[in-house]
Order: structure tokens, then C-alpha cells, then sequence
């Protein structure tokens, strides 16, 4: 596709669900991340891959939080036992490698937990 | 962390220059600074990014201070579709991008 894409746009969960959001990097591109972003808070960086190899994870608050990639394209990021303080939007972003780092962001996927 | 200090708001007229700022005290050697903004319920969109040098490209012009602890983002001519969140962002390592408070900017017509 021509930008990154994420799905669901939208999730209601109860609280103690698990949630699986996924995300379609654009093609080709080795890098990606995933952040959290609450209510009128900047993102904060979660997970980042390259190709499949899961590079950096020291953002994922709890065990509750894994990210695949299993074939270095799409990802699914899955969250375990949902809590209220889960309750966010979790934005993926991916990036070609050797580029000076800009980065192209999907529209998110808002999470709610009631 | 690599942290960030912006504004948390700014108003421009339409069609007025916008300058933004940021301070990054805290900045290392090989620290870039990026500037993504982000409108309403969409992702960041990257803007601008460079290391010592001013930057300028179709979209903004970055302003870098020679000691490097802070930065201006400069919108030539704010017009209504620049109305977004603006965050100023130090990349750390090859892909460590931490991202600051943001400064909401608000054009007025």
C-alpha cells in the first residue's frame, strides 16, 4: 500500500481480554516501531524491529505487552489481560534502513478498556 | 532519556511566520533533531531534521543553535492545514526517537 496501515482503527475491550493490533508496514521498508500514546500525551516509543528481529523491547511496560514480526513485514502487537491504564492509542511507524531516520506513521489504532 | 522542552501552546496569524522552539539541553555529540507534527486523529508526520546545520526543505526551515541545546522550527507562511501538535524529538542511536511535550500551535484566520 502507499502508507502504513493499521487495524483495528478502533478496539473496545474488557478489562482482562487480550487485543491483538496489527500493522502493514510500507513495502520494503526494514525498519518498525511501535508507540503508546495516551489522552494529550506525546507518543512513547514501545518496541522497534528490524527485518524480524526484535532489536529493542526496553519500552514495553509489562510482560502483559509482545510484538512479532515474524516475517519481517506485518507486525501484531498483543496485549495480554487488559488493564484500564492500557486504554491508549498505539501508533506504528516504519522507516527504510540507511535513510537519515524519517519516519512514516500509520493513523493508529485507539485501544479502550473499560 | 534524551529529553525535549517545548511550549505547551502557540497562536499565528494566517499567513504570519511561525517560529517554534525547543530546548535540548541534555543534547549529545551525534544526537539528530527531528520535528514530526501531528494532526488530529492521525500519526505524526515527519517535517524536518538535521544535526548542526540549518536545515531548510519544501515544508519548514530548521534553525540550530551553534552550542546545540536548542532549535527553532520556522513556518515561512502558517496556514489553516498547519494547525497540529509539534514535537521536537532528539534521535538517539540509529533508531532511539524520544518525543517531547509537543507544542500545540493554533492559526488564526
Amino acid at each position: 500500500g502507499a502508507g502504513v496501515s493499521q487495524s483495528p482503527r478502533y478496539k473496545v475491550a474488557k478489562r482482562g481480554q487480550d487485543v491483538a493490533l496489527r500493522c502493514d508496514p510500507i513495502s520494503g521498508h526494514v525498519s518498525l516501531f511501535w508507540y503508546q500514546q495516551a489522552l494529550g500525551q506525546g507518543p512513547e516509543f514501545l518496541t522497534y524491529f528490524q527485518n524480524e528481529a526484535q532489536l529493542d523491547k526496553s519500552g514495553l511496560p509489562s510482560d502483559r505487552f509482545f510484538a512479532e514480526r515474524p516475517e519481517g513485514s506485518v507486525s501484531t502487537l498483543k496485549i495480554q489481560r487488559t488493564q484500564q491504564e492500557d486504554s491508549a492509542v498505539y501508533l506504528c511507524a516504519s522507516s527504510q534502513r540507511g535513510t537519515a531516520g524519517e519516519l512514516f506513521f500509520g493513523e493508529g489504532s485507539r485501544l479502550t478498556v473499560l | 532519556d534524551a529529553k525535549t522542552t517545548q511550549p505547551n501552546s502557540m497562536e499565528s496569524n494566517e499567513e504570519e511566520p511561525v517560529h517554534l522552539p525547543c530546548n535540548h539541553s541534555t543534547i549529545s555529540g551525534t544526537d539528530y533533531i527531528h520535528w514530526y507534527r501531528q494532526l488530529p486523529s492521525q500519526g505524526p508526520e515527519y517535517v524536518i531534521h538535521g544535526l548542526t546545520s540549518n536545515v531548510n526543505n519544501r515544508m519548514a526551515s530548521l534553525a540550530i543553535a551553534e552550542d546545540r541545546k536548542s532549535s527553532t522550527l520556522i513556518l515561512h507562511r502558517a496556514t489553516l492545514r498547519d494547525a497540529a501538535v509539534y514535537y521536537c524529538i532528539l534521535r538517539r542511536g540509529g533508531n532511539q526517537f524520544y518525543f517531547g511535550t509537543g507544542t500545540s500551535l493554533t492559526v488564526i484566520p
